[in-house]
This record gives structure tokens, sequence and C-alpha cells, in this order.
């Protein structure tokens, strides 16, 4: 088991460009959760898998951003036209489905900023 | 809706002292209880969790932190803190049942000083 891995760690671009980000959970687990950090601030959270399902999604996730599971395992986290203000810190987790009652593990985020 | 306030945003201490980092939530529902740590350009870890039963929950490296519904509160403290102690620590709080969103704190940075 080697944790939630994300990729890539750090990504610039310049105001305009579309970016994806990858997200690989724990192997079987179900759930699997976005969430957004900026600058001396909790992480938001942003949308929540149960396998393929998307079925949360919160306000921050505006229609430039897009989330996908396809086959219930690794996700991406799509946002289009980036503006300056998505620079954050974008974290992935992941819980399993039996048992351990909402605990979820966290990746090392990928950190964006927005020229 | 759920939300969680951190009371102090810096807390800075010396080697070898107590700490308390102070947390109160709401919630119209029942809920878990979270402390998550995070080092420098690192993910969250998660510290220790109130789920259910005693209301007093340890880790195993030194930190405790007790469930008080009555004032709606969950402090973290550690009886004595190391130089590696040094982090921002955030609590969060979900409503009692898998697949939720945790909603989280501003964070406290706790910075332990010789």
């Amino acid at each position: 088991d080697t944790g939630v891995s994300q990729d890539p760690r750090h990504k610039i671009t310049k105001r305009g460009q579309n970016v994806t980000f990858r997200c690989d959970p724990i192997s079987e687990h179900n759930r699997l959760y976005w969430y957004r950090q900026t600058l001396g601030q909790g992480p938001e959270f942003l949308t929540y898998f149960q396998n393929e399902a998307q079925l949360e999604k919160s306000r921050l996730l505006s229609d430039r951003f897009s989330a996908e599971r396809p086959k219930g395992s690794f996700s991406t986290l799509e946002i289009q036209r980036t503006e300056q203000g998505d620079s954050a810190m974008y974290l992935c987790a992941s819980s399993p489905d039996w048992g351990a009652k909402n605990i979820q593990y966290f990746g090392a985020g990928t950190r964006l900023s927005v020229l | 809706a759920q939300s969680v306030t951190q009371l102090d945003s810096q807390v800075p201490v010396f080697e070898e002292a107590p700490v308390e980092l102070r947390c109160n939530y709401s919630s119209s529902v029942s809920v878990y209880l979270f402390w998550y740590v995070q080092y420098p350009n690192q993910g969250l870890q998660l510290l220790l969790k109130y789920l259910s039963g005693s209301t007093l929950v340890e880790s195993i490296n030194g930190f405790e932190a007790e469930f008080n519904k009555s004032q709606t509160s969950f402090h973290l403290r550690k009886p004595s803190v190391h130089i590696s102690d040094t982090a921002e620590y955030f609590c969060a709080v979900s409503h009692n049942q898998a697949g939720t969103a945790l909603i989280f704190g501003k964070g406290t940075t706790l910075s332990v000083s010789s």
C-alpha cells in the first residue's frame, strides 16, 4: 500500500491555459475526494466519487472545473481557462467503503501556480 | 451546515512545554471529529480521530484530544512538545457517516523552539 499518489507535484501555467491533475487512491478504496487549499486556509471540499459515480459537487466547483473517475480507480481534475484565483494546492483523499467511518487519507497534493 | 473554528492561528512554545490547540465546531447533526497535521510541502496526515465511544482519544506520538459535546469542542493537547512537532494542525468535522466532506478549520501553526 503506497498511499494516495498525486501527479504532478507542482504545475506552473499561464492564465487561460488548461491543466489536468491526476490522483491515484489507495488500492481498493472506493471513495475519492478532491479538496482545494489556499494560503492560510484549511482545505475546502470540491467533489466526491464513490467508485466511478460523482455523488457530490461543491459550489466552489465552477463550470471551468471537471473531475472524472472513469473506471473507479484513478481520478483526474481538469481546470479550463485557468485564472490567477485558481492558484492553490489541490489535494486528493481516499477512504474505504467498509468499516473506517469517513477516515480520509490524503496525498501530498498538486500545487498550481497561475501566472 | 457545519463549521470549525480554530481559535489560535499561531502558537509559539518552547521545547518540553505543554501545549493546547483549541477547536470548536458547530453542527446540527452527529459528527466525527479529526485532527490532521501538515508538515511543510507535505499532505495532510491523520493525527487522531473521534468516531464514537470514549471521549478522550490519543495518538501514538503523545497528542490527545477530548470530545466535549456540551461545549462543542475538540481541543488538542500534548504535555511536552518536541522541535519535530512544529507543523500546521487542522481540526476537521464531518457528518457521522462515510462518504461525506470534511469541513476544516483554518489551521493553527505550532512553532516549537529550543
